[in-house]
């Protein structure tokens, strides 16, 4: 699987927009990109996830370099209960992979009232 | 989507002894996947287990110490053998329906504490 990179940690005032990035330059044609969230003492939950274009759901939106190597996570009002973990994950189909996902360290998200 | 139950939730357990960890799904999925987090680090895939089939297990991970079952489309377990408190961790279960980029969901996790 192809690796990802994220700034260890960041942080953010409650109710400002905040942007966590993720470089993934070895990304491949059949990579999507994945993002969960693991919150204190609970299991990573999904986030979003895309393959070329902008994505949005609504928990957040996702925005895709034109090269695809690196994308954006964009919370557009963080709360208390955004602080968490971060995973940025690029989940791959191909060469008999059966689309597990594998978690780099992530980034440790703080708001802060 | 999938909702998880993963027992028990936690337990303590002496050194040498074995855990089996229940994963149950209340839907019917291909896919599943166990993960070890260790304290204070992000998650490690153990194996992947597909019904009817063998579990398939990473670089560093044994079926002889965590042996895995999958007797159906919404259940599988996790034995965690002969322990050692460098066994501590939490463990999860997560699923996914196999299409390409749909999302996995997760269980609550079952914190284990080896003495």
């Amino acid at each position: 699987d192809a690796k990802t990179t994220q700034p260890n940690s960041m942080e953010s005032n409650e109710e400002e927009p905040v942007h966590l990035p993720c470089n993934h330059s070895t990304i491949s044609g059949t990579d999507y990109i994945h993002w969960y969230r693991q919150l204190p003492s609970q299991g990573p939950e999904y986030v979003i996830h895309g393959l070329t274009s902008n994505v949005n759901n609504r928990m957040a939106s996702l925005a895709i370099a034109e090269d695809r190597k690196s994308s954006t996570l964009i919370l557009h009002r963080a709360t208390l209960r955004d602080a968490a973990v971060y995973y940025c994950i690029l989940r791959d189909y191909g060469g008999g992979s059966q689309g597990n996902l594998i978690f780099g360290k992530g980034t440790k998200l703080s708001v802060k009232p | 989507s999938a909702v998880i139950s993963q027992k028990p939730s936690r337990d303590i357990c002496q050194r040498g002894t074995s855990l089996t960890i229940q994963c149950q799904v209340d839907s019917q999925v291909t896919m599943m996947f166990w993960y070890r987090q260790q304290p204070g680090q992000s998650l490690t895939l153990i194996a992947t287990a597909n019904q009817g089939s063998e579990a398939t297990y990473e670089s560093g991970f044994v079926i002889d110490k965590f042996p895995i079952s999958r007797p159906n489309l919404t259940f599988s377990t996790l034995t965690v053998s002969n322990m050692s408190p460098e066994d501590s961790s939490i463990y999860l279960c997560s699923v996914n329906q196999g299409a390409r980029g749909a999302e996995a969901f997760f269980g609550q996790g079952t914190r284990l504490t080896v003495v």
